[in-house]
């Protein structure tokens, strides 16, 4: 079993905020780092998929970066909303589609 | 597009039955199919990696005569928990990949939660 950690456990932002969040993971056999968005009572909704040093990613008021030389990817979200509270999962790959997941940040943006 | 469904979204049952959860992907043909569980305040866990037509692989520690997969069509996999217990209490989550590469997004269900009496 790898250890993947995020931190923080949860936090709770004014609509307008930025944050961000933070998933480390080991720095050996990396493959990939998955990000995904989980809203209650839904199916986990893909955001990125991260394979490259040094990548970021987009997707609105979202993005990521990544560092798999030290085992870290940031998750940003550029003025919260409300409807972004969600639980931010991240998931690091091996191969052969093998996901490890972190617990989650749990975001609750207040309006 | 890329929707999987879950089927039931809960379930209560009685120690020693038996519970049938089924995973479908609903737009487009899955040859990999992923049950994991998640139980309180920990990581969702994988235990089995289902291909369509051929037998499950387990996870480490998950007993396949309890757990039975079956992935009988593109579209369905089906996950039984055979003679239930109060420990195999727990959420579970299926995903589907679609072919071939092997970084491709993992598309979930909503999953179901099981709780047995």
């Amino acid at each position: 079993i790898l250890n993947v950690e995020q931190s923080p456990q949860s936090l709770h932002v004014q609509e307008g905020d930025s944050t961000n969040f933070t998933c480390s993971f080991p720095s050996s056999n990396f493959y990939a780092l998955h990000w995904y968005r989980w809203e209650t009572a839904k199916s986990p909704e893909a955001l990125f998929v991260m394979t490259l040093n040094g990548d970021e990613k987009k997707k609105g008021r979202i993005s990521a970066t990544l560092n798999t030389k030290e085992g870290y990817s940031y998750l940003y979200i550029k003025g919260s909303q409300p409807e972004d509270s969600a639980t931010y999962l991240c998931a690091f790959q091996t191969g052969a589609n093998n996901l490890f997941f972190g617990t989650g940040t749990r975001l609750t943006v207040i309006p | 597009g890329a929707v999987v469904s879950q089927h039931p979204s809960w379930v209560i049952c009685k120690s020693g039955t038996s519970v049938k959860i089924e995973c479908r992907s609903l737009d487009f043909q899955a040859t990999t199919m992923f049950w994991y569980r998640q139980f309180p305040k920990q990581s969702l866990m994988l235990m089995a990696t289902s291909n369509e037509g051929s037998k499950a692989t387990y996870e480490q520690g998950v007993e396949k005569d309890k757990f039975l997969i079956n992935h009988a069509s593109l579209t369905l996999s089906t996950l039984t928990v055979t003679s239930a217990h109060p420990e195999d209490s727990s959420f579970y989550i299926c995903s589907a990949t679609r072919p071939p590469r092997s970084t491709d997004t993992q598309y979930f269900g909503p999953g179901t939660r099981l709780t047995v009496l």
